[in-house]
């Protein structure tokens, strides 16, 4: 079956413009995880969505970040005002439910901010 | 605070040639210890869950083991397409989000 997908796969921007990155989860997947992994660095967690639920927003490294679900569909991933540390690349993930045991990741939108 | 150490940063092994990673962790009542493969430009691929010391599990030349204060992933006779970075991570209770290692970059040469 089809699994995570993520787009665009590149991003190049320049620093202060806004980006929008998008996930499709898993069919069935109620949640949904997005994750951001800086080179040589480990995965780090940004937000988490879990059906209606209010979204675990404890991640989000600042007020540039923001990140929407509808229901159990696409989610997208908004960065306002690019910097260049924002340059990465954005993991999404989805899980059959909050309990669910493995995550299942996307392939990632590599973010480049000039 | 929640913390995943993995050793060693890098590897570099022979074809054949048997060896372990080690993932040390501090987590706050452990709900699940995970690894991951992940390929240069992709995303992390599943590989194993545990969730209680003594518990093992394995798959093809993988053989993942976990105590109470760390795991271990065992590679037996690895091939040249084991070559990857490998990842762990744990979730602990009361948060739903992983806390990931840094990650150990295997290189199997022929």
């Amino acid at each position: 079956g089809a699994g995570v997908s993520q787009s665009p796969s590149n991003k190049v921007t320049e620093k202060g413009k806004d980006v929008e990155l998008r996930c499709d989860p898993i069919s069935g997947h109620t949640a949904l995880y997005w994750y951001r992994q800086r080179l040589g660095q480990g995965l780090e967690f940004l937000i988490y969505f879990q059906g209606n639920s209010a979204p675990d927003k404890s991640g989000l490294p600042s007020d540039r970040f923001s990140a929407e679900r509808t229901g159990e569909s696409v989610s997208t991933l908004t960065i306002q005002r690019t910097q260049q540390e924002d340059s990465a690349v954005y993991l999404c993930a989805s899980s059959l439910s909050a309990l669910g045991k493995e995550q299942f990741f996307g392939p990632g939108t590599r973010l480049t901010v000039l | 605070e929640d913390q995943v150490t993995q050793s060693p940063e890098a590897l570099r092994l022979q074809e054949g040639e048997s060896s372990s990673l080690n993932c040390s962790y501090t987590v706050s009542g452990l709900r699940g210890l995970f690894w991951y493969r992940q390929d240069p430009g992709k995303g992390p691929e599943f590989l194993f869950t545990l969730y209680s010391a003594g518990e093992e599990k394995e798959k093809e030349r993988l053989k993942a083991t976990l105590t109470k204060k760390e795991s271990f992933l065992h590679i037996t006779a690895p091939k040249p397409e084991d070559s990857a970075t490998y990842l762990c991570a744990v979730r602990g209770t009361g948060f739903q989000k992983l806390v990931f290692g840094t990650g150990t970059r295997l290189l199997v040469s022929p």
